[in-house]
C-alpha cells in the first residue's frame, strides 16, 4: 500500500498562477521529500523537510508539513510552462531507511 | 559533479528473454536504489544497497529479478525470464546516506513484447 498519497491526481492552471499539491501519509516519519519528474526523465529532488520543521522555502517553492494531520503541501508560485511535470512526495515508513513514493500529481501549465 | 549514469536507455525484448541494466552512482554515495516505475505510477523500490550489502529487497520478485552491487560502487539489475508486466522504466538512484536526498539517473525504458 502507498505511504504517501498526492492530491489532486492532475492539475491544470494558467501560466503565472499558483499551484498547490497535497500529500497525505499514514505512519510517523523522519522526513518528507518532494521530487519532480519531467516526461521521460528521471526524478529531480526539490525539497526535504524534516519532521520537526513546519515550513521550508526554495525559490518559488514552499513546502509545509503538519505532522498532526500527517500531511504536506507543495506550493509553486508564479508558475511557468517549464513547471509542467509530475510531482511526487516520498516518505520514510515509520523511520525505516527506505523511501516510499506516492502516485504523483500531474501538473500542466498552460501558456 | 557527475550524475547517476544508467545504460542502456532503451531496451526491447521478447517475453522469456533476459535483460540486464547497469548503474554507476555518484562517487562517494553509500546508498544505491533500484526502482521500477510503471506508466502513470510512482516509483516502487525494488532493492536498496548500503555499500555492497542489501538493506531492503522486500519488493524484489526474487524468482526472476536479481541485483548486485560490485565493490560497493556499480550495480546491475537482471531480469530472467522477462514477463509482459515487467514493461516499465527502471530507475537507479543514489544518496550519501539512507533517508537523505536521492539523485536519480535518467532511467532505462524496458518494453517486453
Amino acid at each position: 500500500s502507498q505511504q504517501g498519497e498526492e492530491d489532486p491526481q492532475a492539475l491544470s492552471i494558467q501560466e503565472g498562477e499558483n499551484a498547490t499539491m497535497n500529500c497525505s501519509y499514514k505512519t510517523s516519519i523522519n522526513n518528507l521529500q518532494w521530487y519532480r519528474q519531467n516526461s521521460g526523465r528521471g526524478l529531480v529532488h526539490l525539497i526535504l523537510i524534516r519532521s520537526n520543521e513546519r515550513e521550508k522555502h526554495s525559490g518559488r517553492l514552499r513546502v509545509t508539513l503538519d505532522t498532526s494531520k500527517k500531511s504536506s503541501s507543495l506550493l509553486i508560485t508564479a508558475s511557468r510552462a517549464a513547471d509542467t511535470a509530475s510531482y511526487f512526495c516520498a516518505t520514510d515508513v515509520g523511520g525505516a531507511q527506505k523511501l516510499v513514493f506516492g502516485q504523483g500529481t500531474r501538473l500542466t501549465i498552460n501558456p | 559533479e557527475a550524475g547517476v549514469a544508467q545504460s542502456p536507455r532503451y531496451k526491447i525484448i521478447e517475453k522469456r528473454q533476459s535483460v540486464a541494466f547497469w548503474c554507476n552512482p555518484i562517487s562517494g554515495h553509500a546508498t544505491l536504489y533500484w526502482y521500477q516505475q510503471i506508466l502513470g505510477q510512482g516509483p516502487k523500490l525494488l532493492i536498496q544497497f548500503q555499500n555492497n550489502g542489501v538493506v531492503d529487497d522486500s519488493q524484489l520478485p526474487k524468482d526472476r529479478f536479481s541485483a548486485e552491487r560490485l565493490k560497493g560502487v556499480d550495480s546491475t539489475l537482471k531480469i530472467q525470464p522477462a514477463k509482459l508486466e515487467d514493461s516499465a522504466v527502471y530507475l537507479c538512484a543514489s544518496s550519501l546516506e539512507a533517508q537523505e536526498t536521492q539523485y536519480f539517473g535518467p532511467g532505462t525504458r524496458l518494453l517486453v513484447l
